[in-house]
């Protein structure tokens, strides 16, 4: 059975920098062909992706979020991280971390609500 | 990169079939999407893949209501015998080598 399921602060201040981490379990991220991303999801709005990192290390993001995302994985512990820098209120979402193998994203996690706020 | 177009709304009877639609831009017609329903307050669900031949593959779990089919660069979703636990949110997905993109989103109301 496979599951993921992020984890990270709830509330962040402007200018700061949002590192979530996505812990998954009932596959491999050393398997070939297989990635996990983010995805995010504004209050009422429609979802937007951000990241995805591949099993080979290979890694993609939105381009009009590109120059403040990171994504790294850490395949030992089953753990993907996503830092998200320089946060803005526009930034509240629910983040969620989800699990490809090429053709949509088949398994979400719960997602968890950012507020960016002072 | 690809853009999806989705109608905002569609609301149905319960018990009758409805057909959501989401159009490929411009120059990817061919392209494969997702579906996914998302619950008042859950997250995204998979509900199949979908090809530009009306091939699909459903999620694990999806009922048999649940279809897709091909139109050009139309990828439609057809629920049919409606059930009120089908009132959600209804988005389309693609992606090339890197990118993904979702659709704005169908709000669809069983009345």
């Amino acid at each position: 059975q496979i599951t993921l399921k992020e984890s990270g602060p709830t509330l962040v201040k402007p200018t700061q920098t949002l590192t979530l981490t996505c812990t998954f379990s009932g596959f491999s991220l050393s398997n070939s062909g297989v990635g996990v991303g983010w995805i995010r999801q504004p209050p009422g709005k429609a979802l937007e992706w951000l990241a995805l990192i591949y099993w080979d290390d290979e890694k993609r993001y939105s381009p009009s979020l590109k120059s403040r995302l990171i994504i790294t994985k850490d395949t030992s512990k089953n753990q993907v991280v996503l830092t998200l820098t320089n946060m803005d209120p526009v930034d509240t979402a629910t983040y969620y971390c989800a699990h490809t193998v090429g053709s949509g994203w088949y398994y979400w996690g719960q997602g968890t609500l950012v507020t960016v706020s002072s | 990169q690809p853009v999806l177009t989705q109608s905002s709304s569609a609301s149905a009877s319960l018990g009758s079939s409805v057909k959501l639609t989401c159009t490929l831009s411009s120059g990817h017609s061919r392209y494969s999407i997702a579906w996914h329903q998302q619950q008042p307050g859950k997250a995204p669900r998979y509900l199949m893949k979908l090809e530009g031949s009306g091939r699909y593959n459903k999620g694990s779990g999806v009922p048999d209501r649940f279809s897709g089919s091909s139109s050009g660069a139309d990828r439609f979703l057809t629920i049919s015998n409606l059930q009120s636990e089908d009132e959600a949110d209804y988005y389309c997905e693609t992606w090339d080598s890197n990118t993904w993109v979702f659709g704005g989103g169908t709000k669809l109301t069983v009345l």
